[in-house]
This record gives structure tokens, sequence and C-alpha cells, in this order.
């Protein structure tokens, strides 16, 4: 069974457009995540939720738009996509936010053209 | 501000080799210290986590350190095959009630290892 899971893997848009990415962990973990990796591989925390209230929220461009329905889904809005947002985006969840290990999805892919 | 440095960048070694991987990281006030393993195309996966008052900790073939007054960890690879071939990421947690579980990262070790 999956425990931390994207959809989809694979996205490719076009500038100017809106998507969203989902996550869902059925590992029963309050504190869900979501980060960044970059073309050079370099691994960047955007967001944090725990039961559904959001904790953490680097500098990211307010184009995008956490969601979390439940404790068990959160979900990433972007609007009006920029070639820069190209990247993978790995959704991960913890038991909690103090020094619990972090679970990791498989990543979505994302490509702006 | 933490910074994670990793060093090599990449390795390539024959199979069978011991090898030891290195993470710096500028701040020693931290919570833990974990490792991940990130397959191409894939997620990552931990590895180990050792905790600020831990020196290692051990996980079959792999062994992790950490000296957190000189700000260093090391993971340790015995007998290595070629199936350890990935990226191997090292991250680092501030302490407890700052910050709220977030995780700073070295940019990994690309470690290919060669029948």
């Amino acid at each position: 069974d999956t425990a931390v899971s994207q959809t989809p893997k694979y996205l490719v848009t076009q500038m100017g457009n809106d998507k969203s990415i989902k996550c869902e962990q059925n590992l029963g973990h309050d504190t869900m995540y979501w980060y960044k990796q970059d073309s050079k591989k370099f691994l960047k925390i955007m967001f944090s939720y725990n039961n559904k209230e959001l904790i953490i929220n680097e500098t990211v461009p307010n184009r995008f738009s956490p969601k979390s329905p439940d404790k068990a889904h959160l979900n990433l809005h972007i609007n009006s996509l920029e070639l820069g947002d190209s990247a993978v985006y790995f959704c991960a969840s913890s038991k909690g936010t103090s020094g619990y290990e972090q679970y990791f999805g498989p990543g979505t892919r994302l490509t702006v053209t | 501000k933490q910074e994670v440095t990793q060093i090599p960048a990449a390795l390539s070694v024959p199979e069978g080799e011991n090898l030891v991987l290195n993470c710096s990281f500028t701040d020693s006030a931290i919570y833990n210290l974990q490792w991940f393993r990130q397959d191409p195309g894939k997620g990552l996966t931990s590895l180990l986590l050792i905790q600020s008052s831990q020196r290692e900790q051990t996980s079959g073939r792999l062994n992790a350190s950490l000296d957190k007054s000189s700000g260093r960890s090391t993971l340790y690879i015995a007998a290595s095959q070629p199936g350890d071939s990935a990226t191997y990421l090292c991250a680092v947690r501030p302490p407890r009630g700052s910050t709220l579980g977030r995780l700073y990262f070295g940019r990994g070790t690309q470690l290919t290892v060669w029948p």
C-alpha cells in the first residue's frame, strides 16, 4: 500500500495556465509538507500543515496556494504558471511537527512550456 | 540561516568497496539529522534518523555518525552493491519548538556502484 501518494506524476502545461497537484497519505499523520526540487536537485520546503492548519509558509509567490481539506490530504494549486515553476514537487508527511521522520511521496514533475 | 553541504557531489566506486559520504551544516543547534536516498524519478526514502543526543545509528550495511559540535555527519556504506546506486541526501531539523518540522537539505551525493 502506498503511504504517500501524489497525482499526477507528470504535468506538462503552458505558461499562464492554472494547475493543481494532489497529495494523500494513509499513515494517519497529522503533518504534511510540500517541497520543491529545482533543476539542480536542491530541495526546499514550501509549506507545511498541521491538523489542517498552515504552520510553515516559506517565501513562495502567492500564485502558490496550498489547501488541506482534511488531515490526510494536502493539495497545491498554482495560478498563472511561469517557466521558473518547472521543478519536481514532493509531498511529505510526519506524525507531528517535532522531530518525527518525514515520509515522502514519489514527486510530481511539472514542466511549464 | 542553516546551510547544509554534501561532499563529494558525485562518487563512482566498484562493487564491494566501503565508502563514506559527508554532510556538514553551519548551525550546530539541530534537533536531529536525517539521511535519505533518492532513486532517479522516485521520491525520497528515509534511511536513518539521528537525534542530536546520539552519536551514531546503524541499519544493515549503513552507519551514520553525528558530531553536532563540529557540524558534521557521515554516512558509511559497507560492501557497496550496484543496487546502492542513488543520490544520498542529508537533511537537518532545527531545534524543537522552532520552525516546526522544517528540514534543511544538502544537494546530495550521487553514488554509482559499478559491477
